[in-house]
């Protein structure tokens, strides 16, 4: 069973820094494509970005709204993706959702909680 | 970037009803749609790819349909299992995008 558990949510101030994990277990993480996709409260889905497996040269893409102060890494070693946020705003708070495929997301973990608040 | 509009937002419905989701992308994205029910508290799961091919698990009452820039999701017979709300989402452009989502509630 394919099983993505994130972590490091948590409260911050606007203009702070914070990074998410996500481990993964129960699939080939070498070969993975994986994203991140989050849900401000009370709101619908919104995709963040994804990274390729390394396999397949590890690139990235990003939505606009987070593109210059987010990135997405991946660590083979560990089988954990990460989601590194900078310059944070009230507008990135949410539940962050860690998903694995490219662009059609077979399965999601259950979310962290990212604050943003003065 | 590419826009999904689905409508309506909201529907109120009884066990045993047919219910009918519209996504209407922007611009043409072939087949490249995606279908995504979420209950409450919960994290999404996938339910139908590629426009119209049920993902495995996903019950028969399920269906979608649809290419270019109209798709719909169909529900037969609504089970009480089925109140969430329904997303669709493009994978025809690098960058993604989800619809505003479909709540489908007890009538």
């Amino acid at each position: 069973e394919v099983l993505l558990v994130e972590s490091g949510g948590g409260s911050v101030k606007p203009g702070e820094s914070l990074r998410l994990s996500c481990a993964a277990s129960g699939i080939s993480f070498t070969y993975a494509w994986m994203a991140w996709v989050r849900q401000a409260p009370g709101k619908g889905l919104e995709w963040v970005g994804r990274i390729k497996s390394e396999a397949n040269g590890g690139t990235t893409d990003y939505a606009a709204p987070v593109k210059g102060r987010f990135t997405i890494s991946r660590d083979e070693s560990t089988n954990t993706l990460y989601l590194q946020m900078n310059s944070l705003k009230s507008d990135d708070a949410g539940v962050y959702f860690c998903v694995s495929g490219y662009d059609v997301f077979d399965v999601w973990g259950q979310g962290t909680t990212v604050t943003v608040s003065s | 970037d590419i826009q999904m509009t689905q409508s309506p937002s909201s529907l109120s419905a009884s066990v045993g009803d047919r219910v009918t989701i519209a996504c209407r992308a922007s611009e043409n994205i072939d087949t490249y749609l995606n279908w995504y029910q979420q209950k409450p508290g919960k994290a999404p799961s996938l339910l139908i790819y590629a426009a119209s091919t049920l993902q495995s698990g996903v019950p028969s009452r399920f269906s979608g349909s649809g290419s270019g820039t109209d798709f719909t999701l169909t529900i037969n017979s609504l089970q009480p299992e089925d109140f969430a709300t329904y997303y669709c989402q493009q994978s025809s452009s690098v960058l993604l995008s989800f619809g505003g989502g479909t709540r489908v509630d007890i009538k």
